[in-house]
Formats: structure tokens, sequence, C-alpha cells
């Protein structure tokens, strides 16, 4: 039961341009969302997190929106840096103490 | 401020063996997560601790148990390794509220585990 999806298992973006990264859930009853960022040998690296009762998140480079009629989250990465080159893992919880985790998107920035 | 630590990094280990791999918390933390990440997928949750208590477990068997300890430590033990024990184990913590509400969840570097 895959609650989470992201259908993307790659994406390649040239430096300076946007990175979108999409993420769909089915749980109707996630209140809050999560992007993280990992590298090879390392954890999880918090980014950017969002409530269910916002439509948007901005922080710096990183935006995230929540489409919550359409169960859908996105990650807007703008401008890419060759830095960003990492997987990227959307994550949902209900409550906030079990995180339901997408299988990640890797993203390549080519410079 | 410190953040969340695990031990070992690495470890090997043979089927039926047990193992313990630890976690320090971030400091202020109240909460520890334990999640499970095989090559190629998202983490899946094992179990949460608040305060010392299971506040939550995942669809993990009972050989997968842990502890919390007064300092917001924790241990993740699992008994008769199997072959599909073989993954990266995470641990994370964050600041729960009375309520048992967590928010942001901060991640360790993870103990890779092999079970041969």
């Amino acid at each position: 039961d895959q609650q989470v999806k992201q259908n993307s298992p790659s994406l390649s973006v040239q430096e300076g341009r946007i990175s979108i990264l999409n993420c769909d859930y089915t749980n109707s009853m996630f209140d809050y969302f999560l992007w993280y960022k990992k590298y090879p040998a390392e954890g999880p690296t918090f980014l950017i997190s969002i409530s269910s009762i916002k439509d948007k998140n901005e922080d710096g480079r990183f935006t995230v929106f929540l489409n919550k009629s359409a169960k859908h989250l996105s990650l807007h990465i703008v401008p890419s840096q060759p830095g960003d080159s990492a997987v990227y893992f959307c994550a949902a919880s209900k409550y906030g103490n079990k995180l339901v985790f997408g299988a990640g998107t890797i993203l390549r920035v080519k410079s | 401020e410190t953040g969340v630590t695990q031990s070992p990094t690495h470890l090997i280990k043979t089927r039926g063996q047990q193992v313990t791999l630890r976690c320090s918390s971030q400091s202020g933390h109240n909460t520890v997560s334990w999640y499970q990440q095989a090559l190629g997928q998202g983490p899946q949750f094992i179990f949460q601790y608040y305060r010392e208590e299971e506040n939550g477990r995942g669809n993990f068997p009972p050989r997968f148990s842990g502890l919390q300890f007064p300092n917001y430590s924790s241990e993740l033990n699992v008994n008769a390794l199997e072959l599909d024990d073989s993954a990266l184990y995470l641990c994370a913590s964050s600041l729960g509220g009375s309520s048992g509400r967590a928010e942001t969840q901060y991640f360790g570097p993870g103990t890779r585990l092999l079970v041969l």
C-alpha cells in the first residue's frame, strides 16, 4: 500500500534552470508534508515542510506547493545548482509521529 | 547544538544473531523515531519513542524492539537476524508536545547493517 508516490525515478536539469519534483499521496488524513535531500552514505537532510492548512511555503531557492484536492505536492528549486544533485524524498505524516516516504527521485543538475 | 548521531556506522552480522543499534538525539529533542531503508526504497517507519514510551509502531515483527532512555537517547534491537534485515537503519529525533504530536524529524547518518 504505497500511500506516498514519487513517480519520476530521476530528473536531469541544466544548472540555473528550475527543478520541479513531484509527489502524490492517497491518504487524506495526512496533515504535514516534508521534503528531504539525501546524499550517498548520509542520512536524509530536512529541506522544507508544509502544513495542510497552507498551499505554499518558501525558503530561499526552495518552494513547496500543496494541492489538497489533487493530493499532490511539488518542490521547486530555482535556480538549480550542481550541489543540488542528490536523491529527494517526499514524506507525509498524520499527527507527526510516523513519516511515510516516497521512493525518491534522483536529481542531476548539469553544469 | 549537536545533531543526531548513530553508532556504529557499519555492521556485519550472520543470520540468527542479534544486533543493537544506538542513537543520540539532537539537543532539546524528546522524541526518537527509527526507520529501515532498503536499497532503492524510501525509509520505512519501524517505531517511535516519546519520553521513554513507544508512541506508534510500523509493520515490523516483534523481533524489532526498542528503548528510549531518560536522556532521550535510544536503542534499536533486532533479534534472530534474517538476510532481508540488511539495510540502512536511520534514527530521527524531533520535539514532541504533551499530545505526543511531533514536529519535523531530523535524521542521523544511519547504520549500514549487512546480514550474511
